[in-house]
């Protein structure tokens, strides 16, 4: 079965670091870009950021740039969200997204159930 | 930044009905790289059109979406009671990936 499973989410104090983990499984990981897509309560998507199949492709909202690092581990089947200096307006579900095909255009096939992360003091 | 606009807000309609999305963008969509999604309550979003205009696997055919260049648009022939839900654009053409605020498609 094609699972993407993410973890790492919690209540964290404004200014401190979290780091969200996505565990994939049920295809060949290493052929495929991924996300990260938030969703604050009540609210719409918003992207924060997607890696390349070889991590040479990294982009980032401008909300989050220069405070989010993604990350991959092919050995592990894994993605990463290192989430430091975080503000309140990060409050939100985070998604972790797989692409569609092989590439670096594309829609996002299979979501995870989202990992929810709370910014508070 | 290419920024995705969708009206209606809100889409009141009954069953059997056809229902009309549109997704406008502020510049162009690269190669029609724009996907639509549908989101229940509780739920993950499900990819349900990709290329503007072809469907994800296991979407029935009453589903279909057009458009290219700053124009795109989702139909659904007939509503089912399972279609009652909120539908977002998205463009994965250029970074930013951007997705729109999503019209929420509700039973009249």
């Amino acid at each position: 079965e094609v699972q993407l499973v993410e973890s790492g989410g919690g209540l964290v104090q404004p200014g401190r670091s979290l780091r969200l983990s996505c565990a994939a499984s049920g295809f060949i990981f290493d052929d495929y870009g991924f996300h990260w897509v938030r969703q604050p309560p009540g609210k719409g998507l918003e992207w924060v950021s997607g890696i390349g199949r070889n991590s040479g492709s990294r982009g980032y909202a401008d909300s989050v740039k220069g405070r989010f690092t993604i990350s991959r581990d092919n050995a592990k089947n894994s993605v990463y969200l290192q989430m430091n200096s975080l503000r309140a307006e990060d409050t939100a579900l985070y998604y972790c997204a797989k692409e569609y095909r092989s590439g670096w255009n594309d829609a996002f096939d299979v979501w995870g159930q989202g990992t929810m992360v709370t910014v508070s003091s | 930044e290419i920024v995705l606009t969708q009206s209606p807000g809100t889409l009141s309609l009954s069953p059997g009905e056809r229902a009309t999305l549109s997704c406008r963008a502020s510049q162009s969509v690269s190669s029609s790289y724009l996907a639509w999604y549908q989101q229940k309550p509780g739920q993950a979003p499900r990819l349900f059109i990709y290329g503007a205009s072809y469907r994800a696997t296991g979407i029935p055919d009453r589903f279909s979406g057009s458009g290219s260049g700053t124009d795109f648009t989702l139909t659904i022939s007939r509503l089912e009671p399972e279609d009652f839900a909120v539908y977002y654009c998205q463009q994965y053409g250029s970074l930013p990936r951007t997705f729109g605020q999503g019209t929420k498609l509700e039973i009249k």
